[in-house]
C-alpha cells in the first residue's frame, strides 16, 4: 500500500533553533518527493522537489535530504523564525501523476 | 500572472443542498488536480483533469461528487446533496503539463461547512 508517514506529528521550538522533520514512504514506483509548507488557512507552497538521484537540496534555510534506498527523507530548518510556524507536508509522487500526501508535521516557533 | 484562484473561499451549505467549488488554474496550465483535506488530516487526492477530460478520478467518491474542466472557464467540483461529512477544505492545484518534475501550484482552498 502506498503510504507516506511523517514524524513528529507536532513540534515546538525556540526561535533561532534548528529542527529536523522526518518522512518515510512506501510509494512505488517512486518518481519524486516534495516538501510543502502550508500556513494555516492557506494552500500548500512548494519548498523543494527531489528526484531519485538527488540526495540533498537546499532552499534558503530549508535543506531536504533523500535516501531512496531506505525510502526516507528529512527536512532540516536552520535558524528558525516565527514565520516558519506552519504545517510541513511531505508529498511523494508515483509515476502516473499520482501524489501521496503525508499528514504533515505542525511546527510552532516561539520567541 | 495570478496564481491558482479558488472561489468561494468559504461556503456554507445546508444538508441536502448542492455545493459548487471553482478553480481557475494558472495561466497556461491545462492540468488540474483536486484534493480534500479533512480536519486534522492530510490532503487526499480526489481527481485529475485535463481540459475536457477526466484523467484519474480514483480518489473521488462514486456518488454525489463530480468534476469537470471545460474548454473554457474554470474547473468545477460539484457535490450534490451534501452531508456533514463533506465539511472539509478542498484544494485545487494546477500544472502546465503532466506532473513529473513539473511543479504544481496550489490554490488557497475552499472551506466547505455543511450545517
Amino acid at each position: 500500500k502506498n503510504q507516506v508517514e511523517q514524524s513528529p506529528q507536532s513540534l515546538i521550538i525556540l526561535e533561532g533553533k534548528n529542527c529536523t522533520l522526518q518522512c518515510n514512504y512506501t510509494v512505488s514506483p517512486f518518481s519524486n518527493l516534495r516538501w510543502y509548507k502550508q500556513d494555516t488557512g492557506r494552500g500548500p507552497v512548494s519548498l523543494t522537489i527531489m528526484t531519485f538521484s538527488e540526495n540533498t537540496k537546499s532552499n534558503g534555510r530549508y535543506t531536504a535530504t533523500l535516501d531512496a534506498d531506505t525510502k526516507q527523507s528529512s527536512l532540516h530548518i536552520t535558524a528558525s523564525q516565527l514565520s516558519d510556524s506552519a504545517s510541513y507536508i511531505c508529498v511523494v509522487s508515483a509515476r502516473g501523476n499520482q501524489f501521496y500526501f503525508g499528514t504533515g508535521t505542525s511546527l510552532t516557533v516561539i520567541p | 500572472n495570478a496564481g491558482v484562484m479558488q472561489n468561494p473561499r468559504h461556503l456554507v451549505r445546508r444538508r441536502g443542498q448542492e455545493a459548487r467549488l471553482r478553480c481557475s488554474p494558472m495561466k497556461g496550465h491545462s492540468h488540474v488536480y483536486w484534493y480534500r483535506q479533512l480536519p486534522e488530516e492530510g490532503l487526499k487526492f480526489m481527481v485529475y483533469l485535463q481540459k475536457e477530460n477526466i484523467i484519474d478520478e480514483s480518489g473521488m467518491p462514486k456518488e454525489r461528487f463530480s468534476a469537470e474542466f471545460p474548454k473554457e472557464g474554470p474547473s468545477i467540483l460539484r457535490i450534490q446533496q451534501v452531508v456533514r461529512g463533506d465539511s472539509a477544505a478542498y484544494f485545487c492545484a494546477s500544472s502546465p503539463s503532466s506532473l513529473g518534475l513539473t511543479e504544481a501550484f496550489f490554490g488557497q482552498g475552499t472551506r466547505l461547512t455543511v450545517v
